[in-house]
């Protein structure tokens, strides 16, 4: 089974423009979850999706946004970008039938330089 | 506000011997406790995980264990091997929530020496 996929891997920014990461889950896997590394902040619950509904966010600006497409793909979208959102942006998925799985799987990451 | 830390940066041990990566949390409402791997370049990999209703979790050379009151868990690797060098997360979350809001610590990096 195929894992966690992510594009682009490598994204190069400059400051003020938006950009949009991908992420296709593990297939049969709806839920979807963003998380921002930073070297000195550590891994950071960006935010949730299941079945195409936001189901939690964590403390981030209302420049990050995401959604999910009824095949449970998702994408984030960073708008007005800052120097400080320059990290890796990994995408977890998880599988649940009604009771939720805390084992999330990880994709490689987006490694987003913004200058 | 670091709700799940992990004090130790880096810990360096040598082949054959027990790793021991600890990490401390402050919320008593966290029931579920993960440990990731992770090499550069690549996403973090579950490693094994232990329920609050347990103090102790073992899968081969990983053994978990969870002790609430001090609201401690370490993770003990035996042996160490160089292919465990890696950075290390442990992970909170609070199973009420019915979220997928884990909650990490900052790392620990393990160097196993040959």
């Amino acid at each position: 089974k195929a894992g966690v996929t992510q594009t682009p891997r490598y994204l190069i920014k400059t400051r003020g423009q938006q950009v949009t990461l991908s992420c296709s889950p593990i297939s049969g896997h709806r839920s979807v979850s963003w998380y921002q590394q930073t070297p000195g902040q550590g891994l950071q619950f960006l935010f949730e999706y299941f079945s195409e509904t936001q189901r939690n966010k964590g403390n981030f600006p209302g420049r990050f946004s995401g959604r999910q497409f009824s095949n449970s793909r998702s994408e984030m979208n960073v708008s007005t970008l800052e120097l400080g959102d320059s990290a890796l942006y990994l995408c977890a998925s998880s599988w649940e039938t009604g009771y939720f799985s805390y084992e999330q799987y990880f994709g490689p990451g987006t490694r987003l330089t913004v200058t | 506000d670091q709700q799940v830390k992990q004090n130790s940066p880096s810990l360096s041990v040598q082949e054959g011997r027990i790793s021991i990566l600890n990490c401390d949390y402050t919320n008593s409402m966290f029931d579920y406790f993960l440990w990731y791997k992770k090499y550069p370049a690549e996403g973090p990999t579950f490693l094994i995980s232990i329920s609050s209703i347990k103090d102790k979790n073992e899968d081969g050379r990983f053994t978990v264990f969870l002790n609430k009151s001090a609201k401690h868990l370490s993770l003990h690797i035996v042996p160490s091997q160089p292919g465990d060098s890696a950075v290390y997360f442990c992970a909170a979350i609070r199973v009420s929530s019915n979220t997928g809001k884990l909650i990490f610590g900052q790392g620990t990096t393990l160097q196993v020496k040959p």
